[in-house]
């Protein structure tokens, strides 16, 4: 079984500074994918940044990094220079195989970003 | 190139009775899944399916719940005789492959009074 676990409910930041996220997972599987999602309050799941497990190169988009610790069971989201719109609920998701579309996920972190 | 699209986007059901919650997905994806959402938590995995075939039903509750994705037509998410705890957030996902990335509709509000 998989499981994802994200110990921060809330969390808040001030505009323009960096915030980071946690999560850890566990999982049997030799391959998988981790994955940050972002949901506004009109519910619409937004993919944020993924990560091949594989890969040892932590993946970035942007403003948004996540620190990738294997051994660990470790993935991590930083926001860089925070803005409003950044405002949601954010999950962190597992897929284990070679399917991405099933997900596990965590129980997010609302994230709140104060101007 | 439209999104996956669901409808409808709020469902009011009385207790007993029937909810179809729809899914088309984006254009040329063939894999769907289904997810619940209950307040305050994480989606919840329920059911996988491509073209006329369900692949894993591993989240799907035993009683009431059933999918389908026809040749032709959007996914149905079908849930019969409705009770109180059933009222939750349902999304679709669909990806073009298993392995490529899945993008998730708006979903569906689902109340059950």
């Amino acid at each position: 079984a998989q499981t994802v676990t994200q110990s921060q409910p809330e969390m808040s930041v001030q505009e323009a500074e960096t915030v980071t996220l946690s999560c850890t997972y566990d999982t049997s599987e030799n391959n998988y994918y981790l994955f940050w999602y972002k949901q506004p309050p009109s519910r619409q799941m937004i993919l944020v940044i993924r990560q091949e497990a594989y890969k040892q190169q932590n993946a970035t988009e942007n403003r948004f990094s996540v620190n990738f610790q294997k051994a660990a069971k470790s993935f991590s989201l930083k926001i860089s220079d925070s803005q409003l719109g950044d405002t949601a609920m954010y999950f962190c998701a597992l897929a284990g195989g070679t399917s991405y579309g099933k997900l596990t996920f965590g129980q997010g972190t609302i994230l709140t970003v104060h101007p | 190139n439209a999104g996956v699209m669901q409808n409808p986007r709020h469902l009011v059901r009385r207790r007993g009775q029937e909810a179809r919650l729809r899914c088309s997905p984006m254009k040329g994806h063939s894999h769907v899944y289904w997810y619940r959402q209950l307040p305050e938590e994480g989606l919840k995995f329920m059911v996988y399916l491509q073209k006329e075939n369900i692949i894993d039903e591993s989240g799907m509750p035993k009683e009431r719940f059933s999918a389908e994705f026809p040749k032709e037509g959007p996914s149905i998410l079908r849930i019969q005789q409705v009770v109180r705890g059933d009222s939750a957030a349902y999304f679709c996902a669909s990806s073009l492959r298993a392995n490529t990335e899945a993008f998730f509709g708006q979903g569906t509000r689902l109340t059950v009074v």
